[in-house]
C-alpha cells in the first residue's frame, strides 16, 4: 500500500465547467476526509465518510459540490459549475479507529486552477 | 468555533540552530493532536500524533509536546537542517461536539539558510 492516492494532481478548467476529483484512500482505512487548503491556509474541512456513509459536510460544501464513496473505497468530488472562487488545493485523507487516534493520513491533493 | 493560532507565522533560522513552534487552541479541550509538514505545492506529510492519553511524542529530531490544560502545543526541532525549510501545521481533535471536525492552523513558514 502506496498511501493516500489522489488524482489528478492538477487541474486546469474553465469557469462553468465540471470537474471530478477521485481519492483512494489506505486500503484497511474506514474513514477518509475531503479537505480545501487556499493560498496561506490552513486546511479546511469539506465532507467526511465513514465506509460509504457520508456522516457530515461542511457549509462551505455549496449545492454545486458532490462527494461519493460508493463501495466505502475511493471516493469522488465533484464541482459542477466551477467558479473562480473554487480555484483550491482539494486534500483527501483517510484515518483508521475511533475519534481518529491513528491520525490522518493525507494525499498530495488536487490543485485545482478555474481561468 | 475552534480557532487554532500558531507562533511564529514565519522563521528564519541558520543550520544547526534549535527551535521551537507553538500551537494554541481557543477551546483547550483537546482530544489529540497531529502536527504536519507541508511542502509547496504538496499534501501534508504527518510527524507526530500525540494520542488522547498521551502528552508528548518524539521522532529523531522532533519532539512534539501537548498541554492540554492550557491547549498549548508546541514542536521542537533540534539541529535544523536545510531540508526542514517546509510549512508546519498543527491540528486539533476537539474532545466534544464532533470528532470529525479537526482543526488545522494556518502555519508557521520555516526556512532553514545552509
Amino acid at each position: 500500500d502506496t498511501g493516500v492516492s489522489q488524482d489528478p494532481r492538477h487541474k486546469i478548467t474553465k469557469r462553468g465547467q465540471n470537474v471530478t476529483f477521485r481519492c483512494d484512500p489506505i486500503s484497511e482505512h474506514n474513514r477518509l476526509y475531503w479537505y480545501r487548503q487556499t493560498l496561506g491556509q490552513g486546511p479546511e474541512f469539506l465532507t467526511y465518510f465513514q465506509n460509504e456513509a457520508q456522516l457530515e459536510k461542511s457549509r462551505l460544501l455549496s449545492d454545486r459540490f458532490s462527494a461519493e464513496r460508493p463501495k466505502g473505497s475511493f471516493s469522488t468530488l465533484e464541482i459542477q459549475r466551477t467558479e473562480q472562487g473554487d480555484s483550491a488545493m482539494y486534500l483527501c485523507a483517510s484515518s483508521l479507529g475511533d475519534r481518529l487516534n491513528y491520525g490522518y493520513t493525507f494525499g498530495s491533493g488536487t490543485r485545482l486552477t478555474v481561468v | 468555533k475552534q480557532e487554532v493560532t500558531q507562533i511564529p507565522a514565519a522563521l528564519s533560522v541558520p543550520e544547526g540552530e534549535n527551535l521551537v513552534l507553538n500551537c494554541s487552541f481557543t477551546d483547550s479541550a483537546i482530544y489529540n493532536l497531529q502536527w504536519f509538514r507541508q511542502d509547496p505545492g504538496k499534501g501534508l506529510t504527518s510527524l507526530l500524533l500525540i494520542q488522547s492519553s498521551q502528552r508528548e511524542q518524539t521522532s529523531g529530531r522532533l519532539n512534539a509536546s501537548l498541554d492540554k490544560s492550557s491547549g498549548r502545543s508546541t514542536l521542537y526541532i533540534a539541529a535544523s537542517q536545510p531540508g526542514d525549510s517546509a510549512t508546519y501545521l498543527c491540528a486539533g481533535t476537539p474532545a466534544f461536539g464532533g470528532y470529525q471536525k479537526v482543526t488545522f492552523g494556518i502555519g508557521t513558514k520555516l526556512q532553514v539558510i545552509p
